[in-house]
C-alpha cells in the first residue's frame, strides 16, 4: 500500500509553532477520523501523541494538537522546545488495504 | 501498568525463518478490543506495519509480506509470536510490538523497546 506523504523535514526555533502535514486520499485520511501521530526520539520506541485526528492521550502536553482538512491531517506543536526534536510519523486507518492502516514516511523536526 | 518486550535472535542468516516473541503484562489478549501489533523500522528509515492480532483472533497482515508472515497468540502466556520466513538482508530492522485497546480502527498506546534483527551470512 502507498504510504501517507509527509515532509521529510521541518524546523523551528524555541517558542515558535510548527505544523507537520500528512497527506493521503479519500480512502484513508480524508475518509475517516482515525489519524494518529507518533513521536520517536533517536534510538527510542515511538510514542503516541495524537489519536483520532485531534485527541491527546493522558500525559501528552497540550502544546501538541491535531487537525484535519480534506485529505490532509496536521500535527501542530506550539511553544517549541528542544525536547520536541524528534521524528514524527502519522498513521491512518485505510479502506484500501487488508491491513487497515498505513504509516507516513516520517518527518524530522529540528529545533534550531 | 502495561509493558511489552520483544525477544528473539539478533542475527539471522538469509533464507532462515525469524521467530520473534512479544511478552506483555498489564493487560490480557482475551479482553474485548485488545490487540497487539508488530511494526518494523529499517535503520534510518520509516516505520512499517507488519501484522496484528486481536482478542477475537482476528489477524491482519501487510499485503506485501503476507506470504511470509504468521502471527499467533498464547493468551495463557501473555505472548504474541511473529514468524517471518525466507529472511533477506533488506529485512534488517528494529522490530517493535505494540498494544491497542479498541479494535479496528485502533491506535497503539504502548510500545515495546524494540529488538534489532540483522540479516547477514
Amino acid at each position: 500500500q502507498s504510504a501517507l506523504t509527509q515532509p521529510a523535514s521541518v524546523s523551528g526555533s524555541p517558542g515558535q509553532s510548527i505544523t507537520i502535514s500528512c497527506t493521503g486520499t479519500s480512502s484513508d485520511v480524508g475518509g475517516y477520523n482515525y489519524v494518529s501521530w507518533y513521536q520517536q526520539h533517536p534510538g527510542k520506541a515511538p510514542k503516541l501523541m495524537i489519536y483520532d485526528v485531534s485527541n491527546r492521550p493522558s500525559g501528552v502536553s497540550n502544546r501538541f494538537s491535531g487537525s484535519k482538512s480534506g485529505n490532509t491531517a496536521s500535527l501542530t506543536i506550539s511553544g517549541l522546545q528542544a525536547e520536541d526534536e524528534a521524528d514524527y510519523y502519522c498513521s491512518s486507518y485505510t479502506s484500501s488495504s487488508t491491513l487497515d492502516r498505513v504509516f507516513g514516511g516520517g518527518t524530522k523536526l529540528t529545533v534550531l | 501498568q502495561i509493558t511489552l518486550k520483544e525477544s528473539g535472535p539478533t542475527l539471522v542468516k538469509p533464507t532462515q525463518t525469524l521467530t520473534l516473541t512479544c511478552t506483555f503484562s498489564g493487560f490480557s489478549l482475551s479482553t474485548s478490543g485488545v490487540g497487539v501489533g508488530w511494526i518494523r523500522q529499517p535503520p534510518g528509515k520509516a516505520l512499517e506495519w507488519l501484522a496484528l492480532i486481536y482478542w477475537n483472533d482476528d489477524k491482519r497482515y501487510s499485503p506485501s509480506l503476507k506470504s511470509r508472515l504468521t502471527i499467533t497468540k498464547d493468551t495463557s502466556k501473555n505472548q504474541v509470536v511473529l514468524t517471518m520466513t525466507n529472511m533477506d538482508p533488506v529485512d534488517t530492522a528494529t522490530y517493535y510490538c505494540a498494544h491497542s485497546t479498541r479494535g479496528i480502527p485502533d491506535y497503539f498506546d504502548y510500545w515495546g523497546q524494540g529488538t534489532l534483527v540483522t540479516v547477514s551470512s
